[in-house]
């Protein structure tokens, strides 16, 4: 079964901290993992993309990597600000080509 | 300039009536989506296209049928639409298909269908 579990499901921080969201997956035969951000009543954004031969991807503030023999990602955030506030999404695409997602990591920064 | 974009935006309707929702993607890709959103936030896929040919279908009900015009459209018709339909349609698209490296996917704004 092709499952997707993101921890936590929300977490309220101060601005500032780093901060880490996890992913984990069941499917080990993943071509790409990719992370997004869904703001409230918004469409989704593409945040960083990691290839199943790469470990990590790095975009800004933003960090991710890949551990396909552990079935995780975990996507760093240096330095949060208020305007990072928003859903963030882990999905992976199977051989299918489809992305099988999580049900996202709900975040808040305090200003 | 908007890479994927859909049309309606919102959209409320009668339960039994009958509704498309369009897609357009300009980044020249050859894949298209349509997944759904339910209430609990749950993103999952419906179709999936490439170069105008269907290669997903997953456990739709046959009320939903997608239509491709040309690679960079992919529309959705819904017939005899249902109070369990409500949800929010997503269109995406990235340049390859299944089984190749660069399926980074691109979403479009969403649509928000409202069955009354």
């Amino acid at each position: 079964k092709q499952e997707v579990t993101q921890i936590p499901a929300a977490l309220s921080v101060p601005e500032g901290e780093n901060l880490v969201l996890n992913c984990s997956f069941t499917d080990s035969a993943i071509y790409n993992l990719q992370w997004f951000r869904q703001d409230p009543g918004k469409g989704l954004t593409s945040l960083l993309l990691i290839q199943s031969s790469q470990r990590e991807q790095t975009s800004g503030r933003l960090n991710a990597s890949l551990d396909k023999s552990s079935g995780r990602s975990t996507l760093y955030i240096a330095a949060s600000q208020p305007g990072d506030s928003a859903t963030y999404l882990c999905a992976y695409s199977s051989n299918t080509g489809k992305l099988i997602f999580g049900q996202g990591t709900t975040l808040q920064v305090k200003p | 300039d908007t890479a994927v974009s859909q049309t309606p935006k919102y959209l409320v309707t009668q339960m039994g009536n009958d509704k498309s929702i369009k897609c357009e993607q300009n980044l020249g890709h050859d894949t298209m989506y349509w997944y759904k959103q339910d209430s609990k936030k749950f993103l999952k896929i419906m179709f999936s296209y490439n170069n105008k040919e269907l290669i997903i279908n997953e456990t739709v009900p046959n009320r939903f049928s997608p239509k491709s015009p040309d690679k960079a459209h992919l529309n959705l018709h819904i017939n005899s639409l249902e109070l369990g339909d409500s949800a929010v349609y997503f269109c995406a698209s990235s340049q390859d298909a299944a089984g190749r490296l660069n399926t980074e996917a691109f979403f479009g704004q969403g649509t928000r269908l409202t069955v009354v």
